[in-house]
């Protein structure tokens, strides 16, 4: 079962800095879509950014970037020049193509500081 | 513009009674899916739908389910809510389920309690 681990419960960022969310995950699937989610205290869910599997470059959304490393099984968003307005809770997704079920971490809160 | 919308927003309802949660995009896609949202569980998916009158059961299916008769629609019922299915429930919508388009574009959302 595909499985999404954040080991990042909280994190803290000043103004201006770049800053890397950290998501990994677990497939024997060799086609796979990996997802991020940002979630403001207003509670709606506003997707980021996309990378599928086969992708050979790293996604890129604007300040937002995934940096992602295929054998490691990692799919790091990393948020460059950090805005007050970053700071939300943050959800690493993953959607096997041979499996129906979209499975979402347990987030990570982001906190910018200014 | 295209949007996703849920509704109610908020709802407060007893132990016992039915309760059907609405759904309805106009992007015109033809997946949609219900998830839950609990404190340190994330997203979990309850139901999805690959099209009109196809319906399939998610991870925590039991104690709900959907229709879907037209492409814009896929109302959630609580058949006998319950206190454990007080949480926020999530609407989403994707094109596709493969490549870019599968991404889901989320409802805003409907806080449920159950008392």
């Amino acid at each position: 079962a595909q499985k999404i681990t954040q080991t990042q419960p909280g994190m803290f960022v000043q103004e201006k800095e770049a800053v890397t969310l950290d998501c990994t995950y677990d497939t024997s699937d060799p086609s796979y879509g990996l997802f991020w989610y940002k979630q403001p205290s207003s509670g709606e869910m506003i997707f980021l950014i996309y990378q599928g599997s086969y992708d050979q470059q790293n996604a890129t959304e604007g300040r937002y970037s995934l940096n992602f490393q295929k054998a490691r099984k990692s799919a790091n968003l990393v948020i460059s020049a950090s805005q007050l307005g970053d700071s939300a809770m943050y959800f690493c997704a993953m959607r096997e193509v041979n499996n129906n079920d979209m499975r979402f971490g347990a987030g990570t809160r982001l906190t910018v500081k200014p | 513009d295209a949007e996703i919308t849920q509704s109610p927003r908020h709802k407060i309802t007893e132990t016992g009674r039915q309760v059907t949660l609405a759904c309805h995009q106009t992007w015109n896609h033809n997946n949609m899916f219900w998830y839950r949202q609990d404190l340190g569980h994330g997203l979990r998916l309850i139901h999805y739908s690959y099209g009109v009158h196809d319906t399939n059961k998610g991870e925590v299916s039991d104690g709900y389910s959907v229709s879907r008769s037209n492409t814009e629609d896929l109302p959630l019922t609580l058949e006998s809510a319950a206190s454990s299915q007080t949480s926020v429930y999530f609407c989403a919508s994707s094109e596709s389920t493969w490549g870019a388009r599968e991404t889901q574009y989320f409802g805003p959302g409907t806080r449920l309690l159950v008392l």
